[in-house]
């Protein structure tokens, strides 16, 4: 099937681990996206990149580090985890970087920190 | 700067009748204006866009929404509830090049039998 997914569906793990969160999409897309819900539903934009190039990188945490190794696959590693980054993060692609763009979103990853 | 309002942040409805959802927008430009839908525990997907075309815009699964720039409001509308519309609408509006989305607050659709 044609999507974009992540993995995995679910992480549970402590404060102070480093984990890594995995996306790709197989649309062609060139550019992709991360974004974080929080418990109150509000999605927030992270990191964006364009055919492997960082193009967003909003107030995020340092602890946060997007890599991509092609423009199908964008992925999040998080060090020194703390409670606050307990959320839904959602990965999303694009054609492109046009406003007009719709991006299709992934089924998103829950990750609890305890 | 570009910001989005979503004046409910929960709306309940009775199957067959109409559903509005409200949405207000700012915007220094001409923007690109969505409305995403998220079923529970589900990832979004795209009901329709406004991209400066024509004002009133359709959408998947009978939902339509109107571009008043006079108003600047987006409010998304659909003549019959059905039972699978319950879920979580999220207004959004995107106005430069980098493809960030700026999203609303969130409206929690109800529909009860």
């Amino acid at each position: 099937d044609t999507a974009v997914s992540q993995t995995p569906k679910y992480l549970v793990t402590q404060m102070g681990n480093d984990k890594s969160i995995k996306c790709e999409q197989n649309l062609g897309h060139d550019t992709m996206y991360w974004y974080k819900q929080d418990s109150k539903k509000f999605l927030k934009i992270m990191f964006s990149y364009n055919n492997k190039e960082l193009i967003i990188n909003e107030t995020v945490p340092n602890r946060f580090s997007p890599k991509s190794p092609d423009k199908a696959h964008l992925n999040l590693h998080i060090n020194s985890l703390e409670l606050g980054d307990s959320a839904v993060y959602f990965c999303a692609s694009s054609p492109g970087r046009s406003p007009y763009n719709e991006q299709f979103f992934g089924p998103g990853t829950r990750l609890t920190v305890l | 700067a570009q910001s989005v309002t979503q004046l409910d942040s929960h709306v309940s409805v009775s199957e067959g009748t109409p559903v509005l959802l409200r949405c207000n927008y700012s915007s220094s430009y001409s923007p690109s204006l969505f409305w995403y839908v998220q079923h529970p525990n589900k990832g979004l997907q795209l009901l329709l866009k406004y991209t400066s075309a024509a004002t009133l815009v359709k959408g998947i699964n009978g939902f339509e929404a109107e571009f008043k720039k006079s108003e600047t409001s987006f409010h998304l509308t659909k003549p019959s509830a059905h039972m699978s519309d319950a879920a979580e609408y999220f207004c959004v509006v995107s106005e430069d090049n980098t493809g960030k989305l700026i999203f609303g607050q969130g409206t929690t659709l109800q529909v009860k039998p």
